[in-house]
């Protein structure tokens, strides 16, 4: 396995476009977790999902914000009518199961919106 | 609500100096305490881990000791090398298994 896998690593977009980022899980892991860091700051939750079902959302994600996981595999967040606020490493991670497993983290996206 | 205090960094040592990394934390019930590393380049990666009073988690060489009476979770070295500079951060688990996390410490081994 090679681990959780994201793309694209580096995105650049003009304010007011829409992105969207994928990340690929751990194959067997069910929990996949959507975090993002600005520079010196540790992760904040954004949202997490048991197989395909979206079971918590901070409040951090705005309605522009919004992810997907199709069919329990991978994920997809969404960011419509970027703005420069929203420049940030967007990173996902996943585990196995319920109750604490070790999170695996992908390598992150950075996201700069000019 | 939550949270973890780390120190601020950068921390620059030499090599073969003796590492401490302060972490506080506050939180309601029994949580889990974590401290990941973040090497230049690449992803969050598990260093160890504690899930109840008195635990000590050890990897690498590095190990911190779950310290209920003082909230603490520091993490220590005693003989630090230029591969481990990197950044740290200090998390622990809420009751609904969210990772809250401490804004990380820069650390430089110079040669």
């Amino acid at each position: 396995d090679t681990g959780v896998s994201q793309d694209p690593r580096h995105k650049i977009t003009k304010r007011g476009q829409n992105v969207t980022f994928r990340c690929d899980p751990i194959s067997e892991h069910n929990r996949l977790y959507w975090y993002r860091q600005t520079l010196g700051q540790g992760p904040e939750f954004l949202t997490y999902f048991q197989n395909e079902a979206q079971l918590e959302k901070s409040r951090l994600l705005s309605d522009r914000f919004s992810a997907e996981r199709p069919k329990g595999s991978f994920s997809t967040l969404e960011i419509q009518r970027t703005e420069q606020g929203d420049s940030a490493m967007y990173l996902c991670a996943s585990s196995l199961g319920q109750g604490y497993y070790e999170q695996y983290f992908g390598p992150g996206t950075r996201l700069t919106v000019t | 609500g939550n949270s973890v205090t780390q120190m601020e960094g950068p921390v620059t040592l030499s090599e073969e100096a003796f590492l401490t990394i302060n972490c506080t934390y506050t939180a309601t019930g029994y949580p889990s305490l974590f401290w990941y590393v973040q090497y230049p380049g690449e992803g969050l990666q598990l260093l160890l881990k504690a899930t109840k009073a008195d635990d000590k988690g050890s990897n690498k060489g590095f190990e911190a000791t779950y310290r209920k009476e003082t909230t603490s979770f520091h993490l220590e070295k005693g003989s630090v090398q230029v591969s481990d500079s990197a950044v740290y951060f200090c998390a622990l688990t809420d009751s609904n298994y969210q990772l809250i996390w401490g804004a990380g410490t820069k650390l430089i081994i110079k040669p």
